[in-house]
């Protein structure tokens, strides 16, 4: 079974700190997404990465595979409130047969007004 | 367009009783899948369908529960019976395509409580 380990676990931050993300496995995954998940919803992707070394920005996030695509990073620059929630990373699964998305441990970031 | 349905959102029950758990996926997505989370083991796969039929049950946890998608509009996913460890909240998701271009929609999730 693949696994997917995040760190760090908890993060609390002041507002227009910068913080990175990790997302680290043994395993090859064939692409990796990432999902923000607030309170009380659902998970909403955010990115999705399938090339080793690709890196994606969404506004102040960045986004990046590694270049084996066994490890992931989000860089979250200036930080803001509206950015709390849980992080999860989730990697497609090339062994199954059926092929599915294994999810992380999550990152749980409080930014601080 | 309304998202994925989920109901009820919130389920209490007693040990011993059975449970279901419904879906309405996104019009015109031709996949749906069911997730359990919990803080001890995260966000888990359950089961997912493609055009009604399933594909990988292989993250169902025992007989006791069982999962159905009798027309592309609705999912059911039952646990009888029901036990305490499975207090979670379930999410439903669908997706237009799968896998790597797709995006999973997810729903609002019900949160279970079996005493």
């Amino acid at each position: 079974t693949q696994l997917l380990e995040q760190s760090p676990q908890f993060l609390s931050i002041q507002e227009g700190e910068n913080l990175t993300v990790y997302c680290n496995s043994s395993s090859v995954f064939s692409s990796l997404q990432w999902y923000r998940q607030e309170p009380g919803e659902g998970p909403v992707l955010l990115v999705t990465v399938v090339t080793g070394g690709e890196v994606k920005k969404l506004k102040r996030l960045t986004f990046q595979f590694g270049d084996a695509r066994k490890d992931s990073s989000l860089h979250i620059t200036a930080a803001q409130p509206g950015d709390t929630g849980l992080y999860l990373c989730a990697g497609g699964d090339p062994t199954s047969g059926t092929y599915k998305y294994i999810f992380g441990t999550g990152t749980r970031l409080k930014v601080l007004a | 367009d309304a998202g994925v349905i989920q109901s009820p959102r919130h389920e209490v029950t007693e040990m011993g009783q059975e449970v279901t758990l419904r879906c309405k996926p996104i019009s015109g997505h031709d996949y749906l899948f069911w997730y359990r989370q919990t803080m001890m083991r995260g966000l888990e796969l359950l089961i997912y369908f493609n055009n009604n039929v399933p594909i990988d049950d292989s993250g169902m946890p025992e007989d006791r529960f069982s999962a159905k998608m009798p027309n592309a509009s609705f999912s059911t996913l039952k646990i009888q019976p029901s036990e305490p460890r499975d207090s979670a909240v379930y999410f439903c998701a669908s997706s237009l395509v799968y896998p790597t271009a797709g995006t999973q929609y997810f729903g609002p999730g019900t949160r279970l409580l079996v005493l």
